[in-house]
């Protein structure tokens, strides 16, 4: 198995900007989530999708942040218009429900850098 | 709101001693999880413990539970290069059912020294 695949590993761009992430969840995984790591407030769960519908976003920060899972094995995340203090790691991460206690298995992270 | 506090948040130590890191959660929690980062990296899960008293055990590192005390520990065993890392703890707030995303501790950032 591949693991879960995000990209870009890593983005920089000025401010003002639209940013994308993409993740491919490991296949077979009904659940998604983002998360974000930053050193001032550590890693903070941003979304997460149950069978590719939303469940919980009370972790977005802004209505600049957006979600979606248009299918089971793809997820963006989005930010417009990216700002300097969405500098950080943004990672994704999926579970399978009745699987190895629910364990979340983590893809690389995608460095955005927001100048 | 879920917290989850760990301590120490910075640990130096030499090879072949033993230390315990903590990890307390201030609600009632149906899993614990820890994960290992290495600098630059993702998280790598080391454990998951489910029920009070739960050990695990893995190599040198051991995981425990108390759910009334509503603490975690990791306990670290003879010591090598090879377990400098950033430890995490992470908690899920129960549910009625299905998986739910996880608070993290701010980890512990461990040295082991030669």
């Amino acid at each position: 198995d591949a693991g879960v695949i995000q990209s870009p590993r890593h983005e920089v761009t000025e401010m003002g900007q639209e940013v994308t992430l993409r993740c491919k969840p490991i296949s077979g995984h009904d659940y998604l989530f983002w998360y974000r790591q930053t050193m001032m407030r550590g890693l903070e769960l941003l979304i997460y999708f149950n069978n590719n519908v939303p469940i919980d976003d009370s972790g977005m920060p802004e209505d600049r942040f957006s979600a979606k899972m248009p299918n089971a094995s793809f997820s963006t995340l989005k930010i417009q218009p990216s700002e300097p203090r969405d500098s950080a790691v943004y990672f994704c991460a999926s579970s399978l429900w009745g699987h190895h206690q629910e364990t979340q298995y983590f893809g690389p992270g995608t460095r955005l850098l927001v100048l | 709101e879920l917290k989850v506090e760990q301590n120490p948040l910075f640990l130096s130590m030499q090879e072949g001693k033993n230390y315990t890191i903590y990890c307390n959660y201030s609600t009632t929690s149906d899993r614990l999880y820890w994960y290992r980062q290495d600098p630059g990296k993702s998280l790598e899960s080391l454990f998951v413990l489910l029920s009070n008293g739960a050990v695990k055990q893995e190599g040198r590192l051991m995981a425990s539970l108390d759910t009334k005390a509503r603490l975690s520990t990791l306990h670290i065993t003879a010591a090598v290069h090879d377990l400098s890392a950033t430890y995490f703890c992470a908690v899920v707030s129960p549910t009625g059912g299905g998986a739910d995303g996880l608070t993290f501790g701010k980890g512990t950032h461990l040295i082991i020294q030669p």
